[in-house]
């Protein structure tokens, strides 16, 4: 079947620009997971969904974040007001449920280059 | 909080030689422990999981891990190198809070097979 899918795979855009990045879970999944991933860091949590809320969005940096699900399906990552700071691999990871029994199935995530 | 550290950014071994990847955690509870690995321009994908169970945990391509709870390690291991495993190894602890499997990654090893 198929896996999680995130658009676009690439996005560059200029400082102070607003982007929204796209992530299509696993059919069925309930669970949703935003990362940010640094060049040579290891994927830092953003933000997790249990359906259409969000049950813990305790990693997002700062208020020019923000993520939804309206349906308990697709999310969107929202980032306003760009800083070069914000130059990373956003990572969206779906799973059944959301307990740690349950794997996390990631997609190739979004490349964001801020100029 | 919680926290892995990976010693060794990169690792390099002969095709058909042990491969062994450190992953050290800390956490003030029972720990869910996770290895994934990452190929170029891809998602995550785990490799094998530790979640209380057996301490020795095998998974997927012939890798495996033991849980040391003495030693705060749950390190990579396989007993032969292939050329196709080079690639990024990240180890991750979890933390579940909300109902979610928050994952707190390593900052990766990077592992290289010579012929």
């Amino acid at each position: 079947g198929a896996g999680v899918s995130q658009t676009p795979s690439n996005k560059v855009t200029e400082k102070g620009k607003y982007v929204e990045l796209r992530c299509d879970p696993i059919s069925g999944h309930t669970a949703l997971y935003w990362y940010r991933q640094s060049l040579g860091q290891g994927p830092e949590f953003l933000i997790y969904f249990q359906g259409t809320g969000a049950a813990d969005d305790s990693g997002l940096p700062n208020d020019r974040f923000f993520a939804v699900r309206p349906e308990g399906s697709v999310s969107t990552l929202k980032i306003q007001r760009t800083e070069r700071g914000d130059s990373a691999v956003y990572l969206c990871a779906s799973s059944f449920k959301g307990g740690a029994s349950y794997e996390q199935y990631f997609g190739p995530g979004t490349r964001l280059t801020v100029t | 909080a919680q926290s892995v550290t990976q010693l060794g950014s990169h690792v390099s071994v002969s095709e058909g030689a042990l491969v062994l990847l450190r992953c050290n955690y800390s956490s003030s509870v029972p720990p869910y422990l996770f290895w994934y690995v990452q190929y170029p321009n891809q998602g995550l994908q785990l490799l094998l999981k530790y979640t209380s169970a057996a301490t020795l945990v095998k998974g997927i391509n012939g890798f495996e891990a033991e849980f040391k709870k003495s030693e705060t390690s749950f390190h990579l291991t396989k007993p032969s190198a292939h050329m196709s495993d080079a690639a990024e190894y990240f180890c991750a602890v979890s933390l579940v809070t909300g109902g979610g499997n928050k994952l707190t990654f390593g900052t990766g090893t990077q592992l290289k097979v010579e012929l």
